[in-house]
Formats: structure tokens, C-alpha cells, sequence
């Protein structure tokens, strides 16, 4: 139980366009999402936390109109990369949880964006 | 801002020895310590957590120690193995807004 998926897996784009990136619970309803981003052999950092139903809160320097979060449905999140540049390029990855049930959060397997 | 500071960043332990990474945090609303093995270009995989309320736990060849007074936990693995190396992130969750602070991570290689 308690599975992430991400969708896609990879994804290469040119500058200045927009990628978005699924994430869905397959066998339990989220009511909160994490986005967070990594860079090569660094930490995960917590992009955007979001509740279903609510607007995303972002965490201190992560611009809210270049990373779209949308959480429209207690399985899927969705996050739009808007006009993408190189300095985008990062593994990017969600977490799930159910909230008010201990704090797992449960992760998908994160997306590799490249932007050329 | 809180934040997670892990040490060591690399750690080389011959197999068979034990390998311990520690982790202090600074959010006084943290009550969940999970332990994170990461592969590379794969998602984090729970190996083990810890909740405030109690001081030690123990899995097989893994054991985590939590210190709330000095806000320290530790992460221990004993009989080392080549397939325990990876990245091992420590992460502090706090408990109103279920957000984790990850560690900078620790890169583990277990020689043969």
C-alpha cells in the first residue's frame, strides 16, 4: 500500500516552455502533497506544501508563479514548470500523506528535468 | 530558518564493520525522525523512523537513537554490506505542519 507515482519519468524541453508534472496516490486519497526539488548530490529541498481543495504555501524563495501547484483531487497534484530555464533543470520530486495519521510522507519516483 | 545538519558527508567502512550518522535539528515542534536511503536517480526509501516519544528503535541491522534534549538523533547499522552503500538523508518532521527538513546527506560506501 501507500503508493506514488509520477508522471513522467523523464522529460527534456527547450527554454522558455512549460513542463508539467504529475503526481498521483494510487491506493490512498492525500490530503497533502510535497514537491520538492534536488540537485546533484545535494538534499531534497521542500519546494511547496499543498493541501487538496487549497492554494499551495511555498517555502521561502520559490517563486509561486513559476512553479504552478495545483492539487485539485485528494490523488493528484500537479506541478507546471512555466517557462522553463536551464537553471530549472533538477530531479524533481512529490511526496504524499494522509494528514492527522502520524507524519509519513510517501514518495513517487521523481522526474528528471532537463530543459536545453 | 530550521534546518538539519547531518554528518558525515562521506563515510567508507570496510564490510562487516558498523557505520553511524548523526543529525542534530533545531525545530522544537519536531516529533517525526525518519531515515532515508537513496539511490541514485531513484525515489528515497523509508528505512526506518523514530517518533518523539520514544528514545531508541531497532530493526534488524539498523537502530536509530533520538536525544530530544539535545535535539540529536543517530543512525547506526551494523554487519555492514557492499549493497548498504548509497546516500543516507536524516530528516526532522514537525508536527503542525508535517513538513520534513532534510539533512545534507551522507554518502556511505561499504568496501568488500
Amino acid at each position: 500500500g501507500a503508493v506514488v507515482s509520477q508522471h513522467p519519468s523523464r522529460v527534456i524541453c527547450k527554454s522558455g516552455t512549460s513542463v508539467k508534472i504529475e503526481c498521483r496516490s494510487l491506493d490512498f486519497q492525500a490530503t497533502t502533497m510535497f514537491w520538492y526539488r534536488q540537485f546533484p548530490k545535494q538534499s531534497l529541498m521542500l519546494m511547496a506544501t499543498s493541501n487538496e481543495g487549497s492554494k499551495a504555501t511555498y517555502e521561502q524563495g520559490v517563486e509561486k508563479d513559476k512553479f504552478l501547484i495545483n492539487h485539485a483531487s485528494l490523488t493528484l497534484s500537479t506541478l507546471t514548470v512555466t517557462s522553463a530555464h536551464p537553471e530549472d533543470s533538477s530531479f524533481y520530486i512529490c511526496s504524499a500523506m494522509i494528514r492527522d495519521r502520524y507524519n509519513e510522507q510517501f514518495f513517487g519516483p521523481g522526474t528528471r528535468l532537463t530543459v536545453l | 530558518g530550521e534546518n538539519v545538519e547531518q554528518h558525515p558527508s562521506t563515510l567508507s567502512v570496510q564490510e562487516g564493520d558498523s557505520a553511524v550518522i548523526k543529525c542534530t535539528y533545531s525545530d522544537s515542534a519536531s516529533n517525526y525522525f525518519p531515515w532515508y536511503k537513496q539511490e541514485l536517480g531513484k525515489r528515497p526509501q523509508l528505512i526506518i523512523d523514530i517518533r518523539s516519544n520514544v528514545g531508541e528503535k531497532k530493526d534488524q541491522r539498523i537502530a536509530v537513537t533520538l536525544n530530544k534534549t539535545a535535539k540529536h538523533f543517530s543512525l547506526h547499522i551494523t554487519e555492514t554490506q557492499p549493497e548498504d552503500s548509497a546516500v543516507y538523508f536524516c530528516a526532522s518532521g514537525d508536527r503542525g505542519t508535517y513538513k520534513y527538513i532534510f539533512g545534507t546527506g551522507t554518502r556511505l560506501k561499504v568496501l568488500a
